[in-house]
């Protein structure tokens, strides 16, 4: 099955600085790879998804990009805010379920 | 639109107490349902999903069941609690296999005492 690697585990971050997430995936057969936010006590949500036929996908402050050939992907956040500040999941989608990374704690500091 | 929802938001039971989290959807049909449990400051882990009324996989052998009685109600039981039961339960949906991704309820938070 698929096997997603999540790092930095916990990153820490001055107010204003960009923070970069790193994600690498198992199954070359994957196609979908949303990233989801999760704030203290509170649901995950999905903040960006990019697939497998797009290397770059950009929202605001948000990016993410995609390696396919190097099964990599990441997430970049510029001019970190306080409230940037939760656990963000990377996934990969194969042929079933959503695979997740095991999260990185965002810590930003005014 | 469509909306999950997901009861009770916290919940303590004594350990060996049988356990119902239910799971229901709005504004959408047939959605593939899906049970995380998420322990303090882990990841999500996948315990169920299913893709149709009845028909339920399960990725982790565990004293977990799931019952899916229609087509968007996810129901997730134990008939014992253990310590190790404890954490945070997370139902979601999708459209299809999930290539919109997933859409997550708010959450039960179970601990077992």
């Amino acid at each position: 099955g698929e096997n997603v690697e999540q790092h930095p585990s916990t990153l820490s971050v001055q107010e204003g600085d960009s923070a970069v997430i790193k994600c690498t995936y198992s199954d070359s057969a994957s196609n979908y790879f949303p990233w989801y936010k999760q704030e203290l006590g509170k649901r995950p949500q999905l903040i960006i998804d990019i697939r497998s036929n797009v290397g770059e996908k950009k929202d605001q402050r948000i990016a993410v990009t995609l390696n396919k050939t190097a099964k990599h992907f990441s997430l970049h956040i510029t001019e970190t805010q306080p409230e940037d500040s939760a656990v963000y999941f990377c996934a990969a989608k194969g042929y079933s379920t959503l695979t997740f990374g095991k999260g990185t704690m965002l810590l930003v500091s005014p | 639109s469509q909306t999950i929802h997901q009861w009770p938001a916290t919940l303590v039971q004594p350990v060996g107490s049988p356990l119902s989290l239910e799971c229901t959807v709005e504004g959408t049909s047939n959605p593939n349902l899906y049970w995380y449990r998420q322990a303090a400051g882990r990841g999500l882990q996948l315990l169920f999903y299913s893709v149709g009324i009845g028909q339920i996989s399960s990725e982790v052998p565990q004293n977990l069941s799931a019952s899916r009685p229609q087509d968007r109600q996810f129901i997730l039981s134990s008939k014992k609690l253990l310590l190790s039961d404890s954490g945070f339960y997370l139902c979601a949906w999708s459209v299809g296999n999930g290539l919109y991704g997933y859409t997550f309820g708010s959450g039960t938070r179970l601990t077992v005492v």
